[in-house]
C-alpha cells in the first residue's frame, strides 16, 4: 500500500528554524509535494520534489532523498502567520495525479 | 483565493436526507478531484476526472456517492442517504495537466445530525 508518517506536532518561537519530516511508502513514485493548511482553510501548495536535493522558495524549502524514501520542508525566519498544519503528500498510483496526504504536522509559533 | 469554488460553505442535514455539492474549477483546468477531510487527518482522495471523464474512484466511495462533471466544467458531488460518518470538510481541488500543483477550493462542511 501507500503510506506517509510525519510527527503530529511541532512547535518553535518566532524567528526559529523548523524542519518537518516525512517518510513514505508508495510503489511508482512520482515526487513528494507539501501543502499548508490554516485552522478552517484550504490547502496550498508550498512545493514539490520529483528529484533528489533542495528546493528553495524564499523562506521555505523542501528535501527529497528518493533512496530512503525521505523528505522534509524546512522553514527559516518563522512567523507567527506559519502556524498551521502542513502536509506532505505523494501521489496515488492507482488514481493517475490524485494525491495521498499524510496526517499533517501542526506547527505552533509562538512570540 | 485560489480561484476554485465551491458551494454551499456550510451544509447541516438530517440523516437519510440526500445532499449535493458544487465545484466551479478554473477554467482552464481539465483535471477535478475530490478530497474528504475528517478532523486531524489529511484529505482523502475520492474521485478523479479528466475533462467530463471520470477516470478514478477511491474505494472510500460508497455507492451513496456519485459525482460528475457533464461538461467538463464544473462537478457535482451528491451524497443520498446521508449517514452521520459522513460529516467531514469535501474538498474540491484542480489541476492542468502535466502540472504537479492541485489548488484547493474552500471546502464544504457538511454536518449530519
Amino acid at each position: 500500500g501507500q503510506s506517509l508518517e510525519q510527527p503530529s506536532e511541532v512547535t518553535a518561537v518566532e524567528g526559529a528554524i523548523v524542519q518537518i519530516n516525512c517518510t513514505y511508502q508508495t510503489s511508482g513514485f512520482y515526487g513528494l509535494s507539501w501543502y499548508q493548511q490554516h485552522d478552517g482553510g484550504a490547502p496550498t501548495f508550498l512545493s514539490y520534489n520529483a528529484l533528489d536535493g533542495l528546493e528553495e522558495t524564499g523562506r521555505f524549502s523542501s528535501f527529497l532523498s528518493r533512496s530512503d524514501s525521505y523528505g522534509y520542508l524546512l522553514l527559516q525566519e518563522l512567523q507567527m502567520k506559519d502556524s498551521a498544519s502542513y502536509f506532505c503528500a505523494v501521489r496515488d498510483h492507482r488514481a493517475g495525479t490524485a494525491l495521498i496526504f499524510g496526517k499533517g504536522t501542526t506547527l505552533s509559533v509562538s512570540s | 483565493d485560489t480561484g476554485v469554488s465551491q458551494n454551499p460553505r456550510h451544509k447541516i442535514t438530517k440523516r437519510g436526507q440526500n445532499v449535493t455539492f458544487r465545484c466551479d474549477p478554473i477554467s482552464e483546468h481539465n483535471r477535478l478531484y475530490w478530497y474528504r477531510q475528517t478532523l486531524g487527518q489529511g484529505p482523502e482522495f475520492l474521485t478523479y476526472f479528466q475533462n467530463e471523464a471520470q477516470l478514478e474512484k477511491s474505494r472510500l466511495l460508497s455507492d451513496r456517492f456519485s459525482a460528475e462533471r457533464p461538461k467538463g466544467s464544473f462537478s457535482t458531488l451528491e451524497i443520498q442517504r446521508t449517514e452521520q460518518g459522513d460529516s467531514a470538510m469535501y474538498l474540491c481541488a484542480t489541476s492542468r495537466s502535466g502540472e504537479e500543483t492541485q489548488y484547493f477550493g474552500p471546502g464544504t462542511r457538511l454536518l449530519v445530525l
